[in-house]
Parts: structure tokens; sequence; C-alpha cells
């Protein structure tokens, strides 16, 4: 079975640039989560969408940042302006709502450079 | 609320010596426990997990973990380490059984560096 696919793998982009960051959960899978990594926060969750619906996005950092999920199958995750300090990888992970544990599966990140 | 303490940012251990790599949580309900290993440039994967019972938990790759309920421990042990073993490992925890507002509470990361 496909995992979760996370595009682009790779970006980088000038300051004050739209970024959009691309997922698409595993077949099934009713929750999607977008965490950012940087070595000076570890991981923190921006926002976590159930059937669709977002629920918690408490962890957005701030205007700048939106996401979406249109459809079960598709999430995006839009910066706009971009700045340096946004410079970090992107992950986005699914799971399966009442599945035994809990268990989240993680792309394999898209790794976002703004200069 | 849910936290996650790995004490360790660092550990490095020589190759074929045995490794334990720890982790404490504090929550005020029961919880699942998680470990998630990253190799270099990769993604996260789920290593093992708790979920109730046998509070010795095999995982991938030679891996296991010990759920202490009183110290509120889950510590990743690995008898004999392999260079390959080299990433940053995470461990995690959940709220039992909850559902809509759920996620998982991750550690800053313990990175292994497996010396030759």
């Amino acid at each position: 079975d496909a995992g979760v696919i996370q595009s682009p793998r790779h970006e980088v982009t000038e300051m004050g640039q739209e970024v959009t960051l691309r997922c698409k959960p595993i077949s099934g899978h009713n929750s999607l989560f977008w965490y950012r990594q940087t070595m000076m926060r570890g991981l923190e969750l921006l926002i976590y969408f159930n059937n669709n619906v977002p629920i918690d996005d408490s962890g957005m950092p701030e205007d700048r940042f939106s996401a979406k999920m249109p459809n079960a199958s598709f999430s995006t995750l839009k910066i706009q302006p971009s700045e340096p300090r946004d410079s970090a990888v992107y992950f986005c992970a699914s799971r399966r709502e009442n599945d035994s544990g809990n268990t989240i599966y993680f792309g394999e990140g898209s790794w976002l450079t703004v200069v | 609320a849910q936290s996650v303490t790995q004490l360790d940012s660092q550990v490095p251990v020589f190759e074929e010596a045995p490794v334990e790599l720890r982790c404490n949580y504090s929550s005020s309900v029961s919880v699942y426990l998680f470990w998630y290993v990253q190799y270099p440039n990769q993604g996260l994967q789920l290593l093992l997990k708790y979920l109730s019972g046998s509070t010795l938990v095999k995982g991938i790759n030679g891996f296991e973990a010990e759920f202490n309920k009183s110290q509120t421990s889950f510590h990743l042990r690995k008898p004999s380490v392999h260079i390959s073993d080299t990433a940053e490992y995470f461990c995690a925890v959940s709220d039992l059984g909850k559902t809509g507002a759920n996620n998982l509470f991750f550690g800053t990361g313990t990175r292994l560096t497996v010396i030759p």
C-alpha cells in the first residue's frame, strides 16, 4: 500500500513568495496532521483534520499559514508570504480514527528553505 | 495534559554494545505510548507501541521497550546496536481511546550515534 505522499520533497524559495505544500494521506485514513520540525523547536503540530474538518489549528504560527482539506485524499499547507524563519521540514501524517492504538503514519516530509 | 521528556538529547554508543534511550511521560489519564525512528533525511517510522497487556513490547529491528506505570516511563532498549541504527528516536504519548481532538505529543528526540 502507498504511504502518505508529500510534494514537493524539497523547495527553495525567496522571502515573500507563496509556498504550497501538498499531501495525499493513506487511503481510508480519516485524520490528517501537519507537523513542522526544526532543530530549535523539534516536532510541532500545526493543524489536525478529522473527516476533512479542521479540529485543532492552535499550532498554526500566524495568519501567514493556512491549511485546507477539500476532500479525503488531499490537503495543502500554504505559507504566504514566506519568511526565512519558516525554513523547516514539514511533515504530513494520517491515521484511521478508531484504529487500534491511534497509530499515525508519516510522509517523507517537505524540506523548505526560504532565503 | 500530556507531556513527554526524553532525558538524553544525544547518545553515542559503540557498535554491538547495548543501548537504552530514556522516556518519561506525564498524563492525568491512561495513555498509549509510542517510539518512532527517523533516519537521516527521512520521515518518522513507527518502531513500536504500547497499548495494553504485557508491559514489554517488542518492535522492529530488535528494539524493545518496557512500560513502567509506577515510574511513568517507557524506555527503549536494544541489546546490541548496529551502525544502521544511527538515527533520531522520538517517544510519543496519546490519550487512551480519546478521539476527535486526539493528538500525539512528541518528546524532543534522542540522537543515537553508533560508533564503529
